[in-house]
């Protein structure tokens, strides 16, 4: 059964940081691009980061740009987000997400979610 | 970046009703175009990818179409355990962006 369990969340004054973990299970983990993806409180769900396969690829959301990293390590199969000069706006659930597969490859969607972890960003 | 925008934000249907969700892309997309379904306090599950392709252990009530720039979902006969929000996104091109969300509500 794959499984992604979030960790790291909490409340950080701005300007702050926290760390992020996604640990998966149930899968080849090595295999798989991963995503961020955020919902701020009552709000809808918005794009963050991705990392594909080895690590060695990365893109972000301009809104984070210069602030956030994505990481994995494959052995430990566990991926990362290191947030750094948090703000109020970056207050929400942060789920990391698993892009898919089918009979006939991988596309582009998330087809395993975790259950996010919660950051406030407030003074 | 692209803007997807779904109509309409909210609708109140009834058990069996047939339910069209709409989701226009600000520029051509192909058929990169998922739909979530997402219920209070629960992660996104996804439902349909590749604008058409319904996931594993779906329903076959929920389908999808379009292409291009417009797109919809479809629940032929709405049951007591759709009621949720649900959300278009387009993975053509970083960021991948979300609709921002229907809401479906017991009339």
């Amino acid at each position: 059964e794959v499984q992604l369990v979030e960790s790291g969340g909490g409340l950080v004054h701005p300007g702050g940081s926290l760390r992020l973990s996604c640990a998966a299970s149930g899968f080849t983990f090595s295999h798989y691009w991963m995503h961020w993806v955020r919902q701020a409180p009552g709000k809808g769900l918005v794009w963050v980061s991705r990392l594909n396969s080895d690590g060695s690829n990365t893109d972000y959301a301009d809104s984070v740009k210069g602030r956030f990293t994505i990481s994995r390590d494959n052995a430990q199969n566990t991926l990362y987000l290191q947030m750094n000069s948090l703000r109020a706006e970056d207050t929400g659930l942060y789920y990391c997400a698993r892009e898919g597969d089918d009979s006939t490859g991988y596309y582009d969607a998330f087809d395993y979610w975790g259950q996010g972890t919660l950051v406030t960003v407030s003074s | 970046d692209i803007q997807m925008t779904q109509s309409p934000s909210s609708l109140s249907a009834s058990v069996g009703d047939r339910v069209t969700i709409t989701c226009r892309a600000s520029q051509t997309i192909s058929s990169y175009l998922n739909w979530y379904q997402q219920k209070t306090g629960k992660a996104p599950k996804l439902l349909i990818y590749v604008a058409s392709r319904l996931r594993s252990g779906v329903p076959s009530r929920f389908s999808g179409s379009g292409s291009g720039t417009d797109f919809t979902l479809t629940i032929s006969s709405l049951q007591p355990e759709d009621f949720a929000t649900y959300y278009c996104q387009e993975s053509y091109s970083t960021p991948w962006t979300f609709g921002q969300g229907t809401k479906v509500e017991l009339k």
